[in-house]
């Protein structure tokens, strides 16, 4: 089952901006937008960002959600420790009629 | 605050059938805002959502799962439950339940999952 691309890693030094992607086609973010988990390891999921890039409440503005195409990008700005973590974006195939997650970006702080 | 809890057996045996439940708390399942889904994980690997189900019991499942897929709700309760047949070690996996929109994306309430091991 085809699902989204996303860089295996992303290395980053504290204090610095990382932009993580997430690449699919017009069936899943090009035409349904991305939502974005953060996952640190032995953890249950964290929501992001909402498929049309609004922040949950409580999340902070340090991470922002975008899509340009069929390629949605999660940018966090002030790299902190505790940013170090797994970062995997969602969407729903029409063609597929399926949910699609990529396979996820471990990133790590520097 | 909304709540999920899974339950069920963290052992399997090959061939068999897993099942296990998600209790809602401190909010109705019966809402027509979201949907309930469940989404598992494989040591090591990355996410992948299985199915999901509205209120009223209608559902999505992932094709390449759905053959041995069954997902229920039980209003009264508030749960919903999976059913994962002929089960083999590539099930192996940490199970998660969590709300979803009615487009299908997950939201920020999931439960702490569950790991199932399937071995004899």
């Amino acid at each position: 089952q085809a699902g989204l691309t996303q860089p295996p890693s992303v290395s980053k030094a504290l204090r610095q901006t990382a932009t993580l992607t997430c690449t699919g086609n017009s069936n899943n973010v090009g035409n349904q937008g991305a939502g974005w988990l953060q996952q640190h390891q032995g953890h249950p999921p964290k929501l992001l960002s909402y498929r049309n890039n609004d922040r949950p409440s409580g999340i902070s503005e340090r991470f922002s959600a975008s899509r340009s195409g069929n390629t949605a990008s999660l940018t966090i700005t002030g790299l902190q420790a505790e940013d170090e973590a797994d970062y995997y974006c969602s969407a729903w195939d029409s063609s597929l009629n399926s949910v699609v997650f990529g396979g996820g970006t471990k990133l790590t702080v520097l | 605050q909304l709540q999920l809890q899974e339950s069920g057996p963290g052992l399997v045996k090959p061939s068999e059938t897993l099942f296990l439940t998600c209790t809602v708390s401190g909010g109705s399942i019966s809402t027509t805002r979201y949907y309930w889904g469940w989404i598992r994980q494989p040591p090591g690997k990355g996410l992948e959502w299985i199915g999901s189900i509205f209120y009223s019991g209608s559902t999505y499942y992932n094709p390449s799962l759905k053959s041995r897929v069954t997902i229920s709700v039980d209003t009264s309760k508030n749960q919903f439950s999976l059913n994962l047949t002929s089960v083999t070690a590539a099930d192996t996996a940490v199970f998660y339940c969590a709300k979803m929109t009615t487009t299908l994306y997950p939201t920020d309430s999931w439960g702490q999952g569950i790991l199932v091991t399937v071995s004899s």
